[in-house]
């Protein structure tokens, strides 16, 4: 079981926004940088967010993350279809000493 | 443009030992990287299995620490990871990465590799 928690499903319009949160503890995202994973139907899980905040190169703008405290939260804006997917975040686990990953967000398009 | 592919058998018995290779091109396995296994059970979500330094530093999730060996082929720029004693389970789709040391994310991905364990 995963020690990050996410909501199972968020959903909204094309052209509209959603968040995801993603709520950890003191020994994981209290103490060190948040990623955050988009996985498309059948393929593989691919960069979204680095360092709580930054994206990889040629991922837009609609996408940003934030940090505070234990909880880390990934925002989308603009929905678009092609954003149908899964999304993951990940970080490390002093405790654990090993990485983990949140749950899971199924993100629809409605 | 570093790309990772996973290779091994797609079936393995239950009690046997669960092989997998990932190549890596683009990329010296000498790098500063960990070079690192995830994987997803069907219809789950993602499981941190660990990942090795080329300098030895290696790092397995605890609950398959007993079982979990992964190791590094610089002549062939390529990891492995041996997982024994593996039930149905261990059913996954099996993921290499690369890890950047200290700031906890992964990229890029190998496509994955399903593995099932079954008689």
């Amino acid at each position: 079981q995963s020690v990050l928690t996410q909501p199972p499903s968020v959903s909204a319009a094309p052209g509209q926004k959603v968040t995801i949160s993603c709520s950890g503890s003191s020994s994981n995202i209290g103490h060190t940088y948040v990623s955050w994973y988009q996985q498309l139907p059948g393929t593989a899980p691919k960069l979204l967010i680095y360092e709580n905040n930054k994206r990889p190169s040629g991922i837009p703008d609609r996408f940003s993350g934030s940090k505070s405290g234990t909880s880390a939260t990934l925002g989308i804006t603009g929905l678009q279809t092609g954003d149908e997917a899964d999304y993951y975040c990940g970080t490390w686990d002093s405790s654990l000493t090993t990485d983990v990953f949140g749950t899971g967000t199924k993100v629809t398009v409605v | 443009q570093v790309q990772l592919q996973e290779s091994g058998p797609g079936l393995v018995k239950p009690s046997e030992t669960l092989s997998l290779t990932c190549a890596v091109s683009g990329y010296s396995i000498s790098s500063d990287f960990y070079w690192a296994w995830i994987r997803q059970p069907p219809g789950q979500g993602l499981e941190c299995i660990g990942g090795m330094h080329h300098n030895g530093a290696t790092y397995y999730t605890p609950s398959l620490k007993s079982r979990v060996s992964i190791s590094i082929d610089t002549s062939k720029n390529q990891f492995s990871l041996k997982l024994t004693s593996v039930t149905a389970a261990d059913t996954a789709v099996y993921y290499c990465a690369i890890r950047i040391p200290n700031l906890n994310w992964f990229d890029p991905w190998g496509q994955g590799t399903l593995v099932t364990v079954s008689s």
